[in-house]
């Protein structure tokens, strides 16, 4: 069965950068592209960007162009998101969510556990 | 990309049915048929419900459908049940590999 493993919690300083793992397991890591998505306290769910586990190619949200960076590693069937400068409304539980079918138009189906980021001096 | 517009709140009594609407641009739901939709409870990851306008993942009640005219488009819910109250968010594809979600609509099963 698809299973998503995330890192844990960060607490973090405003200015530095947070890393979030998310490994994957259960069905071809390649095949799927994999969304990655936060959720503010409170608030409701904003798309991050995508990645191909194939090829490494990216698209990001306009709002976090030049902030945010990610990648995978086809070895350890493991996606990474990097978020840097961060500051308070970074504040989140981020998510890594699969395709629900091999495409790029394929929604977000299978959520990984999520990961509370705290941006607090 | 602005979010998709939902209502803040929906409610229903049991054994009847609610819409939540999802309305976008032709840039989003209008220009794709790749609207999905999610619940989600309080504390937990969301869940897909509908995807590609009204298509259901295996699994998924068939209490729950999906359809969309010109750039809104609509979850339905009939049979209201208990365990149905929660948030309930739409997303859009909105081309070149980007997605939009809506602002999420609180169902309250009274």
């Amino acid at each position: 069965q698809v299973q998503l493993v995330q890192s844990g919690a960060e607490v973090k300083k405003p200015g530095a950068s947070v890393k979030v793992s998310c490994k994957a397991s259960g069905y071809t890591f390649t095949s799927y592209y994999m969304h990655w998505v936060r959720q503010a306290p409170g608030q409701g769910l904003e798309w991050m960007g995508i990645i191909n586990p194939s090829g490494g190619g990216t698209s990001y949200a306009q709002k976090l162009q030049g902030r945010v960076t990610m990648t995978r590693d086809t070895s350890t069937s493991t996606v990474y998101m990097e978020l840097s400068s961060l500051r308070s409304e970074d504040t989140a539980v981020y998510y890594c969510a699969r395709g629900y079918y091999d495409s790029r138009t394929s929604a977000p189906a299978f959520w990984g556990q999520g990961t509370l980021v705290t941006v607090s001096s | 990309q602005s979010a998709l517009t939902q209502p803040a709140s929906v409610s229903g009594s049991p054994g009847q049915s609610i819409t939540i609407s999802c309305t976008g641009t032709s840039s989003d739901v209008g220009g794709y048929n790749y609207v999905s939709w999610y619940q989600q409870h309080p504390g937990k990851a969301p869940k897909l419900m509908i995807y590609d306008v009204s298509n259901r993942p295996s699994g998924v009640s068939n209490r729950f459908s999906g359809s969309k005219s010109g750039n809104t488009a609509s979850l339905t819910i009939s049979g209201l049940q208990a365990e149905d109250e929660a948030d309930y968010y739409c997303s859009s594809y909105t081309g070149s590999s980007s997605w939009v979600f809506g602002g999420g609509a609180k169902l309250t099963v009274l």
